[in-house]
C-alpha cells in the first residue's frame, strides 16, 4: 500500500527554466494538496485539487505557477521561468476528500527544487 | 479563515526530560487540530489529531495533546523524550466545513540533548 509518491525528489534548474513536480496520491484518495516550505519556515498552502478540478488555489502565486490533476495520471505542479526565490521543498498531500468529517492529509516525502 | 501560532521556534531539552510544545489557534468556526512531525529531509508524519470527543488525544511515539477550547490551544506533550525525538513539529488546523486544506504553524524545532 504505497503512500503519497512524489518525484523527482531533487530537481535543479537554472533561472528561466521550467520545473515540473509530480505527485501520485495514496490509493483510494481523490484529493490532492500542494504546499511549499521555504528554508527554515513552515508549510504554506498553495492549491487543493480533485480530479480535473481546482477546488482552492488561493495560495498559488498569480504568475508562473499552475497545477493540474488530470483524470488519468499524477497531479503536476508546474513552475515556469523559475527564479532563485522558487528554491524550496514542495510537498504534496492527499486525502479521501470527504464532504463531511475531518480531512486527514497524508504527505509525500517532498520534492526539493534548487534554482541556480 | 484559520491561523496557528507556535510560540516557540526552538525548544532544547535533555534526554528523558518532559517537554511541552505550545500551539494556539484562531478560527471563527469549529476546527479539527493536528500535530505533524518532520524529520530532517523527510516529509510530514501525522503524530495525532483531535476530531471530537475526549479533549486528551494520544498519538504515536508516546506523544499526547490536549484540546482546550476556551484557551484555543492544542499543546503537545511527552513525559520523557528520547534523542530520536529531535525533529520539527508542526501544529495544524482545518475548518470542519468549507475549505478543507490544513493551515500550519511555523513549526517548533525540538532538540533533545544527551
Amino acid at each position: 500500500n504505497a503512500g503519497v509518491m512524489q518525484n523527482p525528489r531533487h530537481l535543479v534548474r537554472r533561472r528561466g527554466q521550467e520545473a515540473r513536480l509530480r505527485c501520485s496520491p495514496m490509493k483510494g484518495h481523490s484529493h490532492v494538496y500542494w504546499y511549499r516550505q521555504l528554508p527554515e519556515e513552515g508549510l504554506k498552502f498553495m492549491v487543493y485539487l480533485q480530479k480535473e478540478n481546482i477546488i482552492d488555489e488561493s495560495g498559488m502565486p498569480k504568475e508562473r505557477f499552475s497545477a493540474e490533476f488530470p483524470k488519468e495520471g499524477p497531479s503536476i505542479l508546474r513552475i515556469q521561468q523559475v527564479v532563485r526565490g522558487d528554491s524550496a521543498a514542495y510537498f504534496c498531500a492527499s486525502s479521501l476528500g470527504q464532504h463531511s468529517g475531518a480531512n486527514v492529509l497524508t504527505f509525500g516525502a517532498g520534492s526539493r527544487l534548487t534554482v541556480l | 479563515a484559520q491561523s496557528v501560532t507556535q510560540l516557540d521556534s526552538q525548544v532544547p531539552v535533555f534526554e528523558e526530560a518532559p517537554v511541552e510544545l505550545r500551539c494556539n489557534y484562531s478560527s471563527s468556526v469549529s476546527v479539527y487540530l493536528f500535530w505533524y512531525v518532520q524529520y530532517p529531509n523527510q516529509g510530514l508524519q501525522l503524530l495525532l489529531k483531535y476530531l471530537s470527543g475526549s479533549t486528551l488525544v494520544k498519538g504515536i511515539n508516546g506523544f499526547e495533546a490536549e484540546f482546550n477550547k476556551s484557551q484555543t490551544s492544542f499543546h503537545l506533550r511527552k513525559p520523557s523524550v528520547h534523542i530520536s525525538d529531535t525533529a520539527e513539529y508542526f501544529c495544524a488546523v482545518s475548518a470542519d466545513t468549507g475549505r478543507r486544506a490544513l493551515t500550519f504553524g511555523s513549526g517548533t524545532r525540538l532538540q533533545v540533548q544527551p
